[in-house]
């Protein structure tokens, strides 16, 4: 069955950069079509996408953050991995990863259970 | 502030049937497939509806989507306990680099 995990540190200080690791089992990123995308939710707010990558590295980030993101693919791992620069407290929020089955219907069909990452110093 | 737009809140008694509206503009609704999730308390998103209507398996025939130029709703018939949780609408945004939005939520209340 498809499952996601995501990993990285629960806390973080101002102005360090955060990685992320997506470690996922049950379907290929080698597949045509499929993605793997990183949704934030701060406490007590809403969903905000963050980026996404494509089973061809084509790679599409959020237009108000993307000078701070990168998202890359390890496919032999199966591991997508995020790292944001300049975190800010601003920034404390769950991260989840999600699994993009197709380009055209781009629903986030499976999520992994997040993990929250708390900036502070 | 979320580029789709949601009702905050929504709130029904068991048995009713409650919509929930999602507005947004011509270069994501209006041009691209809408998706609605299921957020319950504690927990990861769940995917509801996706496609404007379609249930994935094991989503009860209960939820029901629909589009309509620039807007989308999710409509929750038959409502239960178990329905109350925060619902999200979300598409694909053409304009700049593109983009996937979300709505801000809305947090259904069973009475």
């Amino acid at each position: 069955q498809v499952t996601l995990r995501e990993s990285g540190p629960a806390l973080v200080k101002p102005t360090q950069t955060l990685t992320l690791t997506c470690t996922f089992s049950g379907f290929s990123l080698s597949t045509s079509g499929m993605c793997v995308s990183w949704v934030r939710q701060p406490p007590g707010k809403a969903l905000e996408w963050l980026a996404l990558i494509d089973w061809d590295d084509d790679k599409y980030y959020s237009t108000s953050l993307k000078t701070r993101l990168t998202i890359s693919k390890d496919t032999s791992k199966n591991q997508v991995v995020l790292t944001m620069t300049n975190m800010d407290p601003v920034d404390t929020a769950t991260y989840y990863c999600a699994r993009i089955r197709s380009v055209t219907t781009m629903d986030f069909d499976y999520w992994g259970q997040g993990t929250l990452v708390t900036v502070s110093s | 502030q979320s580029v789709l737009t949601q009702p905050p809140s929504a709130s029904g008694t068991p048995g009713q049937r409650v919509t929930i509206s999602c507005s947004g503009s011509s270069s994501n609704i209006g041009s691209n497939t809408v998706n609605w999730y299921q957020q319950l308390p504690g927990t990861a998103p769940k995917l509801l509806i996706y496609s404007n209507n379609q249930r994935p398996s094991g989503v009860p025939d209960r939820f029901s989507g629909s589009k309509s130029g620039t807007s989308a709703s999710l409509a929750i018939s038959g409502l239960q306990s178990e329905d109350e949780a925060d619902y999200y609408c979300a598409a694909w945004d053409d304009s700049l680099n593109g983009d996937v939005v979300f709505g801000g939520g809305t947090k259904l209340t069973v009475l």
